[in-house]
C-alpha cells in the first residue's frame, strides 16, 4: 500500500532563516506531487505541483520554492522566511499516468511558525 | 478561473440533527468534485467524489452529496450527525481542460455537541 510521509511535523523558525520541508511517498512510482499551504480561514492553497523529476510548476508567486530530486521526494524550501510563511503545509500525491484528475492523498502536514 | 465557495465557516449542531454544507463552484466545463474531511489531529482524507453518472454520490460514514449542474453546486448532507463527525470539511473541484489541479474551498468547521 502507498504511504506519504512529511517531516518535520512541527517547526518554529525565526524570520530570515532558511526552510526545508520534505515529503516522500512510498508504494508507487512516478506520482504527481503537490504542496499546499493551509492557513486559518483560508482553506488550502496550492503552491507547487510536479509531474516528474525536476518538473515543478508554481501556482502562486511567493517566497518559496520546490524541488523534486528523486521520483518520490518533494522538497519545499525558502532562503529567507517571512512572518507570512507561517501555516500548515501539506504534501499530496495522485496516481501516476492519470494526470491530476483524480483523488489526492494527503500527508500528515508540517506546522510552521515563523517568529 | 475556477473557484469554490463554501457558505458556512462554522456550523454547530446537536447530535442527531441533519447536516447540509453548501458548496458552489465556478467553472464552465466538465468538473470533478470532491469533499475532503479533516478530523482533529488526522490527515486530510477523501469523504466522497463525483466524476460522472449518478449525481447523488454516497461516501463514507453515511455522508452523501448531490451534484446539481444547473446550480453549480455540490452540497454535502448527512441525515443524522454524530459527535464523531466533528471535523473540518473541504469542498474541492478540478476542471477538465484546465490545469486539472484541485481548487479547494475555505472549509467549514463542524462542531457536534453530544
Amino acid at each position: 500500500s502507498q504511504t506519504i510521509h512529511q517531516w518535520p511535523a512541527t517547526l518554529v523558525q525565526p524570520v530570515g532563516s532558511p526552510l526545508s520541508l520534505e515529503c516522500t511517498v512510498e508504494g508507487t512510482s512516478n506520482p504527481n506531487l503537490y504542496w499546499y499551504r493551509q492557513a486559518a480561514g483560508r482553506g488550502l492553497q496550492l503552491l507547487f505541483y510536479s509531474v516528474g523529476i525536476g518538473q515543478i510548476s508554481s501556482e502562486v508567486p511567493q517566497n518559496l520554492s520546490a524541488s523534486r530530486p528523486q521520483d518520490r521526494q518533494f522538497i519545499l524550501s525558502s532562503k529567507k522566511l517571512l512572518l507570512s510563511d507561517s501555516g500548515f503545509y501539506l504534501c499530496a500525491w495522485t496516481q501516476p499516468g492519470q494526470g491530476p484528475y483524480n483523488e489526492q492523498f494527503f500527508g500528515p502536514g508540517t506546522r510552521l511558525t515563523v517568529l | 478561473a475556477q473557484s469554490v465557495s463554501q457558505h458556512n465557516h462554522h456550523v454547530i449542531l446537536s447530535e442527531a440533527a441533519s447536516l447540509e454544507l453548501g458548496c458552489n463552484y465556478s467553472y464552465g466545463g466538465t468538473v470533478n468534485l470532491f469533499w475532503y474531511v479533516q478530523y482533529p489531529g488526522q490527515h486530510l482524507q477523501l469523504l466522497l467524489k463525483y466524476f460522472s453518472g449518478d449525481p447523488l454520490v454516497k461516501g463514507i460514514k453515511g455522508f452523501e452529496a448531490e451534484f446539481i449542474k444547473s446550480k453549480f453546486s455540490f452540497n454535502l448532507r448527512k441525515p443524522s450527525v454524530q459527535w464523531s463527525d466533528t471535523a473540518e470539511y473541504f469542498c474541492a473541484v478540478n476542471g477538465w481542460g484546465s490545469q486539472g489541479n484541485l481548487i479547494f474551498g475555505k472549509g467549514t468547521k463542524l462542531s457536534v455537541k453530544p
